[in-house]
């Protein structure tokens, strides 16, 4: 099982930035997804989730300005990010919705 | 959302030592289906977080069996019989019975 994400990078506030995660070596199609964020030098902050038939949660946080999305003939997971603020700024991770792979991360930062 | 309480914050340990760390919910984790969802990950320095522990004491595949953990409702534990260098970062519980999945603070495991 590998999850890769990738997409992270530098944008200012205001503007938006899409993250994708590449899945491999289990049916995408059968798992729900998370994604979670980790700020720096903070804890883990849950951000959204799909599920196999791709409803939808999101954080309160988050609501309104980030949409996951998941591509099964692609085996990827996205999560498309607008309005972005500068708490916006951490590690953005995918993990199998039973939290036991999960990718290396990708870093967002927002600033001007 | 259910807020997960973890304690200590941090916690010095000697190579051997047996530890524990506490994590206590707001409200009961127990599903109506009779599942509790509450699992415990470790990142270490530098790395993703990873699963140790699942549905409260169940060991996740290749995880020593130095760790364990217990627990009912609102209160759970992760107990680590003998503490080894590679046990060092920061320990994570989750839940996920409520959505949105909530984290608990962590706590840090260093070396005394």
């Amino acid at each position: 099982v590998q999850l890769v994400e990738s997409g992270g990078g530098l944008v200012q506030p205001g503007k938006s930035l899409k993250l994708s995660c590449s899945a491999s070596g289990f049916t995408f199609s059968s798992y729900g997804m998370h994604w979670i964020r980790q700020a720096p030098g903070k804890g883990l902050d849950w951000v959204a989730y799909i599920s196999s038939s791709s409803g939808t949660v999101y954080a309160d946080a988050v609501k309104g300005r980030f949409t996951i999305s998941r591509d099964n003939a692609k085996n990827t997971l996205y999560l498309q990010l607008n309005s972005l603020k500068s708490e916006d700024t951490a590690i953005y991770y995918c993990a199998r919705g039973t939290w036991d792979y999960w990718g290396q991360g990708t870093l967002v930062t927002v600033s001007s | 959302d259910v807020v997960l309480t973890q304690t200590p914050p941090t916690l010095s340990a000697t190579i051997g030592q047996s530890v524990s760390i506490s994590c206590r919910s707001s409200q009961s984790l127990l599903h109506s289906n009779g599942n509790t969802y509450l699992h415990w990950l470790l990142q270490r320095p530098g790395q993703s977080p990873q699963l140790l522990i699942y549905l409260v004491s169940r060991l996740e595949s290749g995880v020593p069996n130095r760790f364990s953990g217990s627990g009912s409702g609102t209160d759970f534990t992760l107990k680590i019989s003998g503490v080894e260098a590679e046990d060092l970062g920061v320990y994570y519980c989750v839940q996920g019975t409520h959505a949105p999945p909530t984290f608990g603070g962590g706590t840090k495991l260093e070396l005394k």
